[in-house]
């Protein structure tokens, strides 16, 4: 069975920093690519950030680009991100999701249960 | 960024009656190596994650029911949901996977009349 299991969100000061992992278990970990998708209170889904199943590439959301750091450890299973510099505009759930490849495209197939980051002071 | 806009934001509807969600998009997601279209749909219930319905714009996940169908081409896509359940309450987005940034429609929030 496919898991994906966030932690590391919490309270955090606007220009605080924060790091989000996802550990992965159920599949082949490093068959594929991995996306954090946020989710802001009572608001719609936004896609933040993904890698390739090796790591070597990654993608962002032009808002958090230079301040969050996609990366992923095939050993441990995990996929993390690294927030900077962090806004009150970053506070939402931040989903880990893993990307089903078809055709050279992704899509999300499996979601994690989501870890609530709050910016504010 | 390809923008997704979803009609109508909420709607009711009765229990075994058919639900109809439509979602635009800004410019074409017809993905010429295959000539499908990179559209995918998902359902959230509340205090859940996101989950994948339909992707390919038509193709349904393994598992989800037939009552749910998706179709359309290009910019224009719809979602049917055929003899509405009561655990089909939720609200349901649409995605373009044609490029990075992946971008979501708005949601469209689904209720029982």
């Amino acid at each position: 069975e496919v898991q994906l299991l966030e932690s590391g969100g919490g309270l955090v000061q606007p220009g605080g920093s924060l790091r989000l992992s996802c550990e992965a278990s159920g599949f082949t970990f490093n068959t594929y690519a991995m996306s954090w998708v946020r989710q802001a209170p009572g608001k719609g889904l936004e896609w933040v950030s993904g890698i390739g199943n090796a790591g070597h590439n990654t993608f962002y959301t032009k808002s958090v680009k230079g301040r969050f750091t996609i990366s992923r450890d095939s050993s441990k299973n995990t996929l993390y991100l690294q927030m900077n510099s962090l806004r009150a505009e970053d506070t939402a759930v931040y989903y880990c999701a893993r990307n089903a490849e078809s055709s050279g495209q992704f899509f999300f197939d499996y979601w994690g249960q989501g870890t609530l980051v709050t910016v504010s002071s | 960024d390809i923008v997704m806009t979803q009609s109508p934001d909420s709607l009711a509807v009765s229990l075994g009656e058919r639900a109809t969600i439509n979602c635009k998009s800004s410019q074409s997601v017809l993905y010429s190596f295959n000539n499908k279209n990179s559209l995918a749909w998902y359902q959230q219930k509340p205090r859940q994650p996101p989950k994948l319905l339909i992707y390919w714009a038509s193709t349904r996940e393994s598992g989800v029911p037939d009552r749910f169908s998706g179709s359309g081409s290009g910019t224009d896509f719809t979602l049917t949901i055929t003899s509405l359940q009561a655990e089909d309450v939720a609200v349901y987005y649409c995605q373009q996977y044609y490029t990075t940034p992946y971008t979501f429609g708005q949601g469209t929030k689904l209720e029982i009349k």
